[in-house]
């Protein structure tokens, strides 16, 4: 299997609920990301981790637990969610970007509807 | 605050025609600059990256960086169907191993056969 991998691709769950989304790499990056995509705005980054480091947290709220045990493995543990945190979740990785040339390659999302 | 802006759309091309997809950002020494192409319920796509002036061409896609205007561009020649998708501007912020890259809103693109 090549690529990015996101697990579930849909999930619902109630604002009292604990669930995590996971994120699986195969092409050998040394960084994965977590981004928020919502209806009518840009893609929000986050997190990122690099080589299981986190390097960047964007102000997000504690509702949002992230873990990197490896740098193929990536999830972000969800609790007690609002509404509002309904969206798209993208996990992406790429190379270092102190390598150079670093394009994020994205996995297919997860569809999270809080109710 | 840094900022990637794009025109929403949608734009409306016949088949066979030029669609130019247009983005200006806001951080003056941004480095790199990134296309993707997003379907609807799909997830976004990498089509072209640009990281001096002038033109870059893949196929049909040809990317245009301008640094001294802070615009980007990408235009498509031969507009299939297909291309029908929202396409997002992503630039990179200065500073060697920066992780934070800042996407525009999107254009959406549509062809009309």
């Amino acid at each position: 299997e090549t690529g990015v991998t996101q697990t579930p691709r849909h999930l619902v769950m109630g604002m009292t609920n604990k669930k995590s989304l996971k994120c699986e790499q195969h092409l050998g990056h040394n960084a994965m990301y977590w981004y928020k995509q919502s209806a009518k705005k840009p893609l929000e980054l986050m997190f990122v981790y690099s080589l299981e480091e986190r390097v960047e947290n964007n102000s997000v709220p504690s509702r949002f637990s992230p873990e990197c045990p490896n740098s193929s493995h990536l999830f972000l543990h969800l609790h007690t969610l609002q509404p509002e945190d309904s969206a798209l979740y993208l996990c992406a990785s790429s190379h270092d970007p102190g390598q150079g040339d670093s394009p994020l390659h994205f996995g297919n999302g997860t569809r999270l509807t809080v109710t | 605050q840094k900022e990637v802006e794009q025109n929403s759309g949608p734009l409306s091309v016949p088949e066979g025609a030029i669609a130019s997809l247009n983005c200006t950002y806001s951080d003056r020494v941004s480095q790199s600059f990134f296309w993707y192409r997003q379907y609807s319920g799909k997830s976004p796509e990498l089509i072209m990256s640009i990281y001096s002036n002038g033109d870059k061409e893949d196929g049909r896609f040809t990317a245009q960086l301008n640094k001294a205007s802070q615009y980007v561009s990408l235009l498509i020649r031969d507009s299939q169907p297909s291309d029908s998708a929202t396409y997002l501007c992503a630039v990179t912020h200065a500073g060697a191993g920066s992780y934070q890259l800042t996407f525009g809103k999107g254009t959406k693109l549509s062809v009309i056969p």
